[in-house]
């Protein structure tokens, strides 16, 4: 698997885009990046996931860069409701491993008033 | 409708006992896995089944027995609890391609485990 590394805590106000990092340099060019976070007593819910090009979805951006090194992911008017820890996955691309998410320390995300 | 549901929500228990977490999705999902997250917050994958089959075995404990009744269904059972049982469990399930190109996995609200 390709490892990540994430910051382990971010602050944002409440209404202000929320911008979260996350690195992984070897990555592969088959493998995707996945975005989930996990509110505080929930199980983890899936965000966004992407390959090359930007993706946009209900809930989030992501940004991957040209060389896929890195990613960020955008809330873009967090609320109180979006404090969680978010976790950048990078999955094995297929065969036995298939569908394995190894969730790392992830971030903090808190969001205040 | 609840996506992925779990029971028991919490299960407290005394070392040795014998103890099974149920877990039932209405998605349609072809796999279903089991997630522990321990007391550091780390979650980690257990198992993985694809259509009654197991397909993933992250070198958990043999008392650990994961039982696929069939596609909707995923029990775990385990034998002997540990004081190093105690977690929180998740259940999951996602269709399963041939692809990576979409695996989004459905997580349910988890079992807390707390063996005295």
């Amino acid at each position: 698997d390709a490892k990540t590394t994430q910051p382990p805590s971010m602050d944002c106000a409440e209404g202000r885009a929320a911008n979260l990092p996350c690195n992984h340099s070897t990555i592969s060019g088959n493998e995707y990046v996945y975005w989930y976070r996990q509110i505080h007593s929930q199980g983890p819910q899936y965000i966004i996931h992407g390959l090359k090009n930007n993706e946009t979805n209900e809930m989030a951006s992501l940004i991957i860069t040209e060389d896929r090194k890195s990613s960020t992911l955008i809330l873009p008017h967090a609320t109180l409701r979006d404090t969680a820890v978010y976790y950048c996955i990078v999955p094995p691309p297929g065969g036995t491993s298939y569908g394995k998410l190894t969730f790392g320390q992830g971030t903090i995300l808190t969001v205040h008033p | 409708d609840t996506a992925v549901s779990q029971t028991p929500k919490y299960l407290v228990t005394q070392m040795g006992n014998d103890k099974s977490i149920k877990c039932e999705q209405n998605l349609g999902h072809d796999t279903m896995y089991w997630y522990k997250q321990d007391s550091k917050k780390f979650l980690k994958i257990m198992f993985s089944y694809n259509n009654k089959e197991l397909i993933i075995n992250e070198t958990v404990p043999n008392r650990f027995s994961p039982k696929s009744p069939d596609k909707a269904h995923l029990n775990l059972h385990i034998n002997s609890l540990e004081l190093g049982d105690s977690a929180v469990y998740f259940c999951a399930s996602s269709h399963r391609t041939i692809t990576s190109s979409y695996n989004e996995q459905f997580f349910g609200p988890g079992t807390r485990l707390t063996v005295l």
